[in-house]
């Protein structure tokens, strides 16, 4: 079974520049989160979706961010304008509701975004 | 904020010895999940106690889980140099379907 994909692995850009990430979960989890490492810190929810509706999205940091699930499937979360304090990892992860409890939440390998 | 507590923040040993961290957390849960994060790279799920467990293990790894006080403790056994990463604890929290994550304990294992 494939994991969770996320593209790119690293992404450096510009201040004021845009950068769109992408999410593919594991193929059937109708859950897929968003979450964010910045600068060695905490892991920080940003949000979350039951397939095609976002369920949560109470950690995202302002309107510079968006996130889209078209269809259920994947997602991307867009950053624009990018500052530079939104640099860090970017994690997704998915999940099927009804077995949360027996195998908790497979992460992707994260996207590195370095905003210069 | 319901961001959990972890300590210690680092911890330093030499292989071979067990390594011991700690969690608290501030809600009511389902779960309790232990991540491991190399330097640079993805999540690694580690293992996952439900709230009605006190103790699990797996590997060299194990967990116990007291929501009484609402904490947790991973022990490694055994640490080996790969063993070097940071490690979290995530709770998931009642109602929500979400991970809250702890602070991270950064472990070095020197060979």
């Amino acid at each position: 079974e494939a994991g969770v994909t996320q593209f790119p692995s690293h992404s450096v850009i510009e201040k004021g520049q845009t950068v769109t990430l992408r999410c593919d979960p594991i193929s059937g989890h109708d859950n897929l989160y968003w979450y964010r490492r910045v600068m060695g810190k905490e892991i920080k929810f940003l949000l979350h979706f039951v397939k095609e509706s976002k369920q949560d999205e109470s950690g995202m940091p302002n309107n510079r961010f968006l996130a889209e699930r078209t269809g259920g499937t994947y997602s991307t979360l867009k950053v624009q304008p990018a500052e530079l304090e939104d640099s860090g990892v970017y994690f997704c992860a998915s999940s099927q509701r009804d077995t949360i409890n027996l195998y908790g939440y497979t992460f992707g390998s994260g996207t590195r975004l370095t905003v210069v | 904020s319901q961001q959990g507590e972890e300590d210690p923040q680092a911890l330093s040993i030499q292989e071979g010895e067990n390594a011991t961290m700690n969690c608290s957390y501030k809600t009511s849960i389902n779960n309790l999940q232990w991540y491991r994060q190399n330097s640079g790279r993805g999540l690694v799920h580690l293992i996952l106690i439900r709230s009605n467990e006190r103790e699990k293990h797996s590997g060299r790894l194990r967990v116990t889980l007291d929501t009484s006080k609402k904490s947790s403790s991973l022990l490694i056994t055994a640490s080996r140099a790969a063993d070097t990463a940071s490690y979290f604890c995530a709770t998931d929290a009642i109602p929500t379907d979400k991970l809250i994550f702890g602070t991270g304990t950064r472990l070095q294992v020197f060979p």
